[in-house]
């Protein structure tokens, strides 16, 4: 079982859709939970990080069910920019743990 | 005002070449890692320094290995390379403040194909 499994994708979105995206880790033990995304070709960037109480930043609501292992992004009203991969991350034993990512295409 | 860079951004060379990969950070953090994204788009974690002292080393073959000669850089060198090899390769930074702080800033990466 991989440490974070995250479905590939890709969703194909019209503009202005809502989208979520979900991912599960299998170390209970993890202590940090991110969202990164990635642009095709380019490095990843940290999208925001994701705490229990669940947290919001403009569009993109992230939420992290500790007892389920569980870790979904909300994103609201895609924009074309949005599309790109989304990649669920943990910390465990001071190492960043990355899911396979999430490809968005956001369409007109 | 580049954060992290990596040069050569593109490295095409032979099976059983060596060669070394460069990565430098302007930020003041204290640790650094290096990635390897493959062809199905999973990044592992290979290697992580912290003030130049190796604290990660995942199960890399020797035939890889890290170099820093200060806090600012972590460059890669690569023996005898494997047509396995080819992959994306990520430098990283971060300022770990506590056991709980783990935003990392990746450079641009370095597109490597073995032939």
């Amino acid at each position: 079982r991989k440490e974070v499994e995250q479905d590939p994708g890709p969703f194909n979105v019209p503009e202005g859709a809502t989208v979520a995206f979900n991912c599960t880790y299998s170390n209970s033990a993890s202590q940090s939970f991110f969202w990164y995304r990635q642009d095709c070709r380019k490095e990843p960037k940290l999208l925001m990080s994701v705490y229990s109480s669940g947290n919001e930043d403009g569009r993109f609501t992230a939420q992290l069910n500790r007892a389920s292992q569980y870790i979904s992004l909300l994103i609201r009203d895609s924009k074309l920019s949005d599309s790109a991969t989304y990649l669920c991350v943990v910390t465990q034993g001071g190492k960043l743990i990355f899911g396979q990512g999430t490809e968005l295409s956001v369409k007109p | 005002d580049t954060a992290v860079s990596q040069t050569p951004k593109y490295l095409v060379t032979q099976m059983g070449n060596d060669k070394s990969i460069k990565c430098e950070q302007n930020l003041g953090h204290d640790t650094m890692y290096w990635y390897k994204q493959d062809s199905k788009k999973f990044l592992k974690i290979m290697f992580s320094y912290n003030n130049k002292e190796l604290i990660i080393n995942e199960t890399v073959p020797n035939r890889f290995s890290p170099k820093s000669p200060d806090k600012a850089h972590l460059n890669l060198h690569i023996n005898s390379l494997e047509l396995g090899d080819s992959a994306v390769y990520f430098c990283a930074s971060s300022r770990v403040d506590s056991p709980f702080s783990y935003e990392q800033y990746f450079g641009p990466g370095t597109r490597l194909t073995v032939t």
